[in-house]
C-alpha cells in the first residue's frame, strides 16, 4: 500500500497571504495524485487531479505540481471560504488512498 | 442537475447488517467508475471499495474484503454496498462517488452515517 505523507498537519494563515500544502508519497506514483478539498459536514471537492490539472470550476488560485513521490498544492492568495482540510489522494495502484490531511485556519 | 444520493445508513449491533444505496442522476452512470469511500467521526478518508462501469472488475481495502460487496444496478442508475458482520470501527460516514479521473469528472453524494453499536 502507497502511503501519502502531508504537511504541515496544520497551517494558520490569514486570508490573502498564499499557502503551499505538501504530499509525499511512500514510492512513484508518477502523476496520478489528485486534490481534495473539504469543509465540515459536506463531501470532499475535487480541486486537482494528474498532479497539476484543475476541475472544473475550480479558481485558478488553486495550483498543483510535482511528478514521482513530491507534490504540492499551491493557494495563491487565501480566500475566507478556503479554509478547510485539504487531502491528497493518489491512484496509481489499488489500494487507493489518502493522505491524513492538512487542516488550514485562520490565523 | 447531477446528483448523488447516498442512504441507508443507520444505526446497527456489532455483527450485523446493512445494505446502502447511492442514486445518481443527471450523468451516464455506466460510463464512469464508482466508488465507497468512508471517513470515521474526526478521522480521515479511507477507499472501501470500487466498481468498474460494467461491474464485472471490482475491487476491496483488506480492512473490509470478505465482508462488503459492492454492486451496481445499471438500469437503476443505483450503486450498492451490502456490509455483513459488522464491527465497531466501521462506524463512519460512507460516501459514495463517480470518479473519471482521465477527464476530471468528479460526483460526490452526501454521505450516510453508519454507526455499528450495542
Amino acid at each position: 500500500e502507497i502511503v501519502l505523507t502531508q504537511s504541515p498537519a496544520t497551517l494558520s494563515l490569514s486570508p490573502g497571504d498564499g499557502a503551499t500544502l505538501s504530499c509525499r508519497a511512500s514510492q512513484s506514483i508518477s502523476s496520478f495524485l489528485a486534490w481534495y478539498q473539504q469543509k465540515p459536514g459536506q463531501a470532499p471537492r475535487l480541486l486537482i487531479y494528474d498532479a497539476s490539472k484543475r476541475a472544473t470550476g475550480i479558481p485558478a488560485r488553486f495550483s498543483g505540481s510535482g511528478s514521482g513521490t513530491d507534490f504540492t498544492l499551491t493557494i495563491s492568495s487565501l480566500e475566507p471560504e478556503d479554509f478547510a482540510v485539504y487531502y491528497c489522494h493518489h491512484r496509481s495502484s489499488w489500494p487507493f488512498t489518502f493522505g491524513q490531511g492538512t487542516k488550514l485556519e485562520i490565523k | 442537475e447531477v446528483q448523488v444520493v447516498a442512504s441507508g445508513g443507520g444505526l446497527v449491533q456489532p455483527g450485523g447488517s446493512l445494505r446502502l444505496s447511492c442514486a445518481a442522476s443527471g450523468f451516464t452512470f455506466s460510463s464512469h467508475w464508482m466508488h465507497w469511500v468512508r471517513q470515521a467521526p474526526g478521522k480521515g478518508l479511507v477507499w472501501v471499495a470500487r466498481s468498474s462501469p460494467d461491474g464485472s472488475s471490482t475491487n476491496y481495502a483488506d480492512s473490509v474484503k470478505g465482508r462488503v460487496t459492492i454492486s451496481s444496478d445499471n438500469a437503476k442508475n443505483t450503486l450498492y454496498l451490502e456490509m455483513n458482520s459488522l464491527r465497531v470501527e466501521d462506524t463512519a460516514v460512507y460516501y459514495c462517488a463517480s470518479l473519471d479521473y482521465a477527464s476530471g469528472w468528479a460526483a460526490w453524494g452526501q454521505g450516510t452515517l453508519v454507526t455499528v453499536s450495542s
